[in-house]
């Protein structure tokens, strides 16, 4: 089964910092590009980072940039999040999602196919 | 960056019916970059249309996706009662930023 195991989401004061992993089974993971994306209490989707299949290419929501890291570890099929100077707006669920691809003659397909459950992180004093 | 803007922001439908949802972006997308998905309370999001019309794999045949350059639409020709939820459409640009819509919250009437 194709599966996203978001961790490490907790309480944390502001300007802390919390580690958060996403651990993919299921799927050649090395192959994917893999993105976060959060969502604060009662509102919508806001695309936080993105990290290519080799980690080459890297970008980052303007809201996070700065303060976030993406990286991954192929070799243990995860994704992290490392993010410091947490401000009280940071506070939402945070979802690991694979970017999905699929390439046909005439066009190149992106969207996110597989999310996890999310891990909540609480900014908060 | 590209703004999504999905109408209306709650649509009351009953079972049975039609919903039409609409996505309108600030700039032309590439209609292979736009995406919709659903998410139901406490739970993460799902994809239901890719490419603007394609559907995700298991998706009902009654979510269809239409659309190109700042106008979209998700239409669920005849509402189960699972389909109420969240919906939002996604566009995954080949610019930096990746952009989601505010969300169409489909209830019960």
């Amino acid at each position: 089964e194709v599966q996203l195991v978001e961790s490490g989401g907790g309480l944390v004061q502001p300007g802390g910092s919390l580690r958060l992993s996403c651990a993919a089974s299921g799927f050649t993971f090395s192959s994917y590009s893999m993105n976060w994306v959060r969502q604060a209490p009662g509102k919508g989707l806001e695309w936080v980072s993105y990290i290519s299949s080799s980690s080459s290419t890297i970008y980052y929501a303007d809201s996070v940039k700065g303060r976030f890291t993406i990286s991954r570890d192929n070799a243990k099929n995860s994704l992290y999040l490392q993010m410091n100077s947490l401000r009280a707006e940071d506070t939402a669920v945070y979802y690991c999602a694979r970017r999905g691809i699929v390439v046909v003659p005439a066009a190149t397909y992106y969207y996110m196919d597989v999310w996890g459950k999310g891990t909540t992180v609480t900014v908060s004093s | 960056e590209i703004v999504l803007t999905q109408s209306p922001g709650t649509l009351s439908l009953s079972p049975g019916e039609r919903a039409t949802l609409s996505c309108r972006a600030s700039q032309s997308v590439s209609s292979s970059y736009l995406a919709w998905y659903q998410q139901k309370p406490g739970q993460a999001p799902r994809l239901l249309i890719y490419g603007a019309s394609s559907r995700a794999t298991g998706i009902p045949d009654r979510f269809s996706g239409s659309g190109s350059g700042t106008d979209f639409t998700l239409t669920i020709s005849r509402l189960e009662p699972e389909d109420f939820a969240v919906y939002y459409c996604q566009q995954y640009g080949s610019s930096p930023q990746i952009t989601f819509g505010q969300g169409t919250r489909l209830e019960i009437k």
